[in-house]
């Protein structure tokens, strides 16, 4: 079936470091790609998304990439700082209206 | 003001009892989702729905049931069968006609066995 991994598990930066998650699939009918960011004790929200048509997407300090015959796609974080301490997962939407979610990455950005 | 509503926010549960999680969105989603969360680690989808009368499983079903009957509601069962069932519940809802969509998701029930 379907399957998403997530890559690091944890990630300690400095702040004003970037930081990288990646997420490999096996899906190839999956056409798009989004990441959450999960606060402590929150609830997951989106936080950008990019669809197969593109290869890369950027919002101020977030980029994602995407490489669809790689099967991958990851989520850049610039200029890190502390609030961006959080869980990201990636996540893609697959055929008859699931979206799956990757393992998550735990960031810490540290001050 | 719309959006996911879940309910309660915080359950305890006995062994051997049934209970039931609320999930209520008035975003007017065709689709919607329940996930479980285990301390550091993923979303695990439990059952969804892309619309009303019809739901399916997902990867971890087993122990859990849901229903269907309205557009706005998705509420969860955890029964008795579920050997594990302490854990952080999601509920998300997402627009089921289009592949390229958000998930708006509910602010979670921790479920704890007592």
């Amino acid at each position: 079936g379907e399957n998403v991994e997530q890559h690091p598990s944890t990630l300690s930066v400095q702040e004003g470091d970037s930081a990288v998650i990646k997420c490999t699939y096996s899906d190839s009918a999956s056409n798009y790609f989004p990441w959450y960011k999960q606060e402590l004790g929150k609830r997951p929200q989106l936080i950008i998304d990019i669809r197969s048509n593109v290869g890369e997407k950027k919002d101020q300090r977030i980029a994602v990439t995407l490489n669809k015959t790689a099967k991958h796609f990851s989520l850049h974080i610039t200029e890190t700082q502390p609030e961006d301490s959080a869980v990201y997962f990636c996540a893609l939407f697959t055929g008859g209206f699931k979206t799956i979610f990757g393992a998550g990455t735990r960031l810490f950005v540290k001050a | 003001d719309g959006g996911i509503t879940q309910s309660p926010k915080y359950l305890f549960r006995k062994e051997g009892q049934n209970v039931t999680l609320s999930c209520e969105q008035n975003l007017n989603h065709d689709a919607m989702y329940w996930y479980r969360q285990d301390p550091g680690q993923g979303l695990r989808l439990i059952y969804y729905s892309h619309i009303v009368n019809d739901f399916q499983k997902g990867d971890i079903a087993e122990g859990y049931s849901v229903s269907r009957e309205k557009k706005e509601s998705f509420p969860l069962t955890v029964t008795s069968a579920q050997k594990n069932p302490t854990a952080f519940y999601l509920c998300a809802s997402s627009i089921a006609d289009r592949e390229d969509t958000e998930a708006f998701f509910g602010q979670g029930t921790r479920l704890t066995v007592v």
